[in-house]
């Protein structure tokens, strides 16, 4: 069982390139998330998804795009990247929140540090 | 808004010692839930505790124990017996009962370094 699967894990970008970050899972979770670390900053929502074809923005969502085409990947767009997207990026996913035990705990992916020069 | 407060940026201890991780968080909610997680040197997070706002009982797990107390609005955790695999940055997350996507909101982590 992968869990909660990111790729690339490291990317260097030049300013005003895109790239696409994948993040699949095979929990069947219908909830999945984007969060970017920065130094003393802990971690910031970007994009979210309840659910297959639905996305909506979280604390940080300029500069990034986000699709959820199918309920076990949820892909972060960066259009043009820029200096200040240098950032570890992790990908959670979790299960509709309910009474159930543990169903709304997210689990991450590994991350993906992205360098933008 | 939410907002979680991890006011212990880094930590050093000696093996052995035990140490305590402050949490403390704001919230309008009646309902919600609480998290600890621990991202040690090799970079992932790793899921350690999820605690409901109705439950304030403690809870111990080997040497890793959490004190709930709704009063202060804290939700600190102590390690016992700290040993050097326990060095790792620790996050503290809050998120809503119901609805909000289930979004955490995380403390800025407090770096943990247990020394020989």
């Amino acid at each position: 069982n992968a869990g909660v699967t990111q790729t690339p894990k490291f990317r260097v970008l030049k300013t005003g390139q895109s790239m696409t970050l994948l993040c699949a899972q095979d929990m069947n979770h219908e909830y999945m998330y984007w969060y970017r670390q920065d130094p003393g900053m802990g971690l910031r929502l970007i994009h979210y998804s309840v659910g297959e074809g639905t996305t909506a923005k979280g604390e940080v969502p300029d500069g990034y795009n986000v699709s959820r085409l199918k309920k076990q990947n949820f892909l972060l767009g960066l259009e043009s990247a820029a200096p200040s997207q240098t950032s570890v990026y992790f990908c959670a996913s979790s299960y509709f929140p309910s009474d159930t035990i543990a169903k709304n705990i997210q689990y991450f992916g590994a991350g993906t540090r992205l360098s933008v020069l | 808004a939410q907002k979680v407060t991890q006011a212990q940026t880094e930590i050093s201890v000696v093996e052995k010692e035990d140490v305590t991780l402050d949490c403390v968080y704001e919230t309008r909610d009646t309902t919600y839930y609480l998290f600890w997680y621990k991202q040690p040197p090799s970079g992932e997070l790793v899921f350690l505790i999820r605690r409901n706002s109705f439950d304030e009982q403690n809870e111990i797990s080997g040497r890793y124990s959490w004190n709930f107390q709704k009063s202060t609005s804290s939700f600190n955790f102590t390690i016992t017996a700290s040993q050097v695999v326990d060095s790792a940055v620790y996050f503290c997350a809050l998120s809503k009962g119901t609805g909000g996507g289930n979004k955490l909101t995380f403390g800025t982590g407090t770096q943990l370094k247990v020394e020989l």
